[in-house]
Formats: structure tokens, C-alpha cells, sequence
């Protein structure tokens, strides 16, 4: 049963540039959330995708995209880098409408540095 | 006030002690709550749920305490594979806001 993967691992780019990383859910789950944590801080999250929509969005600009494929898998897109992004981005897969609401179980992260 | 805040330590602790840490929130509305370990340049992985009555898993015990919207992780008879940055998360079930704290290093001396 394999658990959350992303790709890749690690990433470097240069300020202005745009990056997409990816994420595969744990089997049997329908939901993907992001996540940023960025050096001695906690994840923050970014959005979280069920049913190929963004269902809810935490503190983060618009440079911020996400999207959802039909087999749950999901990417994340950054645009116009800024030094600031530089982090490790963390994708948590859970499944839905479980009461009380599923665990997150987190991929190993991709790790960008923004130069 | 931040809505989850923890010391981040670190906390130093020779092998074989117990070592407690507390977590405070700020929205009383919130539901869930755990403890994720982080180890250096890891993803978090879940250590265990808080429930309100508490409750252990070895040589883990989490408490909840609703009333001073605290939950605290006490470990026993700590190893050295303890050491690790350990994660306070707090949920609430109506808009599934998931609010991770800042994390407590933790390293065990031999």
C-alpha cells in the first residue's frame, strides 16, 4: 500500500521563475492538502483540493495554484518566485467526510530553494 | 496571541528522564488535537490523537485540558530515537482548519 509521494524531491530556482510540484495520494484517499514550512517553522497551510476543486485556502497569495486530476493526484504551482518561498512544501492526503475528519498522513516533501 | 503556541525548546534531556511539553490554543471551538513527531528534513508522521480523557501509547502519554485550552505530550524513560521536533496540531471539524504549532526540539543525551 504505498503512502503519499511527491515529486521531486528537491528543487532549486531563480527568483521570477515559476515551479509546479507534484503529489500522489496515499491509496485510497480523495483529498490533498498543502502545506509550507519553511526553516524552524511549523507547516502552514496552503490549500486543500477534494473533488477537483479548491476547497479551502489558508493565508497565501494568488501566485498560489493548485489542481486536482481525476485519479486525486494534485499540483501545486508557484509563480514569480520570491526568495521568501524558499521551504520544504509538504502534501497530506486524507479521505472525506469522516466525522470526526480523517488524519492527514504527509508525503516526504519537496524541498525548494529559491535563488 | 497565536492560535497554537509551543516552547521551542530546545530541550536538552539525558537519556532515561521524562520530559513534558505543553501546547496552548486559542480557538475554543477546536475539536481535535494531536502530536506529529518531525525528525531533521522529514515529513511530520503522526505520534498520536488527544482525546479528552487522555490516553498513552507506550511510553506516551498526551492530556487535554479543555477548561485552559492546553495539551501537553510526557514521555518516559526517554531514548535517544526520541529526539526529534515534536508537532502540536489543533482542528476544527466545521471548516476542517488544520493549525499546526511551531514544534519543540527535543534532544535525548546519552
Amino acid at each position: 500500500d504505498a503512502g503519499v509521494t511527491q515529486s521531486p524531491t528537491h528543487l532549486i530556482k531563480t527568483r521570477g521563475q515559476q515551479v509546479t510540484l507534484r503529489c500522489s495520494p496515499k491509496s485510497g484517499h480523495d483529498t490533498v492538502s498543502w502545506y509550507q514550512q519553511a526553516l524552524g517553522q511549523g507547516p502552514q497551510f496552503i490549500f486543500q483540493y477534494y473533488e477537483e476543486e479548491e476547497r479551502q485556502r489558508g493565508n497565501f497569495p494568488d501566485r498560489f495554484s493548485g489542481h486536482q486530476f481525476p485519479n486525486y493526484s494534485s499540483e501545486l504551482n508557484v509563480n514569480a518566485l520570491l526568495l521568501g518561498d524558499s521551504a520544504l512544501y509538504l502534501c497530506a492526503s486524507s479521505l472525506a467526510g469522516q466525522v470526526p475528519p480523517d488524519t492527514q498522513y504527509f508525503g516526504p516533501g519537496t524541498r525548494l530553494t529559491v535563488l | 496571541r497565536k492560535e497554537v503556541e509551543q516552547d521551542p525548546g530546545p530541550f536538552n534531556v539525558p537519556e532515561g528522564a521524562t520530559v513534558a511539553f505543553n501546547c496552548t490554543y486559542s480557538n475554543s471551538a477546536s475539536q481535535s488535537f494531536f502530536w506529529y513527531r518531525q525528525d531533521c528534513r522529514k515529513e511530520p508522521k503522526l505520534l498520536m490523537s488527544v482525546y479528552s480523557s487522555g490516553n498513552e501509547d507506550g511510553r506516551f502519554t498526551a492530556q487535554l485540558n479543555r477548561a485552559s485550552q492546553y495539551i501537553s505530550l510526557l514521555i518516559r524513560d526517554s531514548k535517544l530515537s526520541d529526539s526529534a521536533t515534536y508537532l502540536c496540531v489543533v482542528r476544527t471539524w466545521r471548516d476542517d482548519k488544520i493549525i499546526f504549532g511551531k514544534g519543540t526540539r527535543l534532544h535525548i543525551l546519552p
